[in-house]
């Protein structure tokens, strides 16, 4: 079974520094992972995924993200927050090329003046 | 892009009456449609797939008579929660996976509030 875990509940940082959401995974096949954000009362928009080809993957708004194998890692990055990323970020396995998507428990991004 | 629609967005409806929503793919075709559910503060767990023209696929412990689903067309699921009770009160999206894509790719809808009082 495949899961994966957001190590931090509630992140908080600067506008115009960087952000760093971290992501874990697990699972037994080669996973296609995600990155979900979601504003308040909003559905979930797509950041960025992988899917087994370039291991850094750049996504919409300015955020990347790098797959590490040897660190079952899928940290999230933007070199310069801005007020408008504040939401919810999910970060989302998908066994291979299956339907079923297994979510984290999400990352709260508060974003200060 | 891919878009998905929720109707409605937020219904509040009184115990033990049963609330319709409904999730339409607008310009794509979906074979494949996908219900969630979101309590605050906490995470999506998949209640079920949905399959067009054939029976919903269940996750462990949601029952099926109680959340019914149905996919008559291919832009179009329903999720009907029966006999409601306040417990059933969530944050319910929908997603629709785009069956042109060759990276299975779903598209989720805005989501759909529900309170039963």
């Amino acid at each position: 079974a495949q899961s994966v875990t957001q190590l931090d509940s509630h992140v908080s940082v600067s506008e115009g520094t960087p952000v760093l959401l971290r992501c874990n995974y697990s699972s037994s096949y080669s996973p296609s992972l995600f990155w979900y954000v979601q504003h308040p009362n909003k559905g979930l928009q797509l950041l960025l995924k992988y899917t087994s080809a370039a291991t850094l993957v750049k996504g919409i708004n300015g955020f990347e993200a790098e797959f590490k194998k040897s660190e079952t890692s899928f940290h999230l990055t933007k070199p310069s927050a801005h007020m408008s990323d504040a939401a919810e970020y999910f970060c989302v396995v998908r066994k291979g090329g299956g339907n079923k998507l297994t979510f984290g428990t999400g990352t709260q991004l508060k974003v200060e003046l | 892009g891919a878009v998905v629609s929720q109707h409605p967005s937020w219904v509040i409806c009184k115990s033990g009456t049963s609330v319709k929503i409904e999730c339409r793919s607008l310009d794509f075709q979906a074979t494949t449609m996908f219900w969630y559910r979101q309590f605050p503060k906490q995470s999506l767990m998949l209640m079920a797939t949905s399959n067009e023209g054939s029976k919903a696929t269940y996750e462990q412990g949601v029952e099926k008579d109680k959340f019914l689903i149905n996919h008559a067309s291919l832009t179009l699921s329903t999720l009907t929660v029966t006999s409601a009770h306040p417990e059933d009160s969530s944050f319910y999206i929908c997603s629709a996976r785009d069956q042109e894509s060759l990276g299975y790719e779903q598209y989720f809808g805005p989501g759909t509030r529900l309170t039963v009082t």
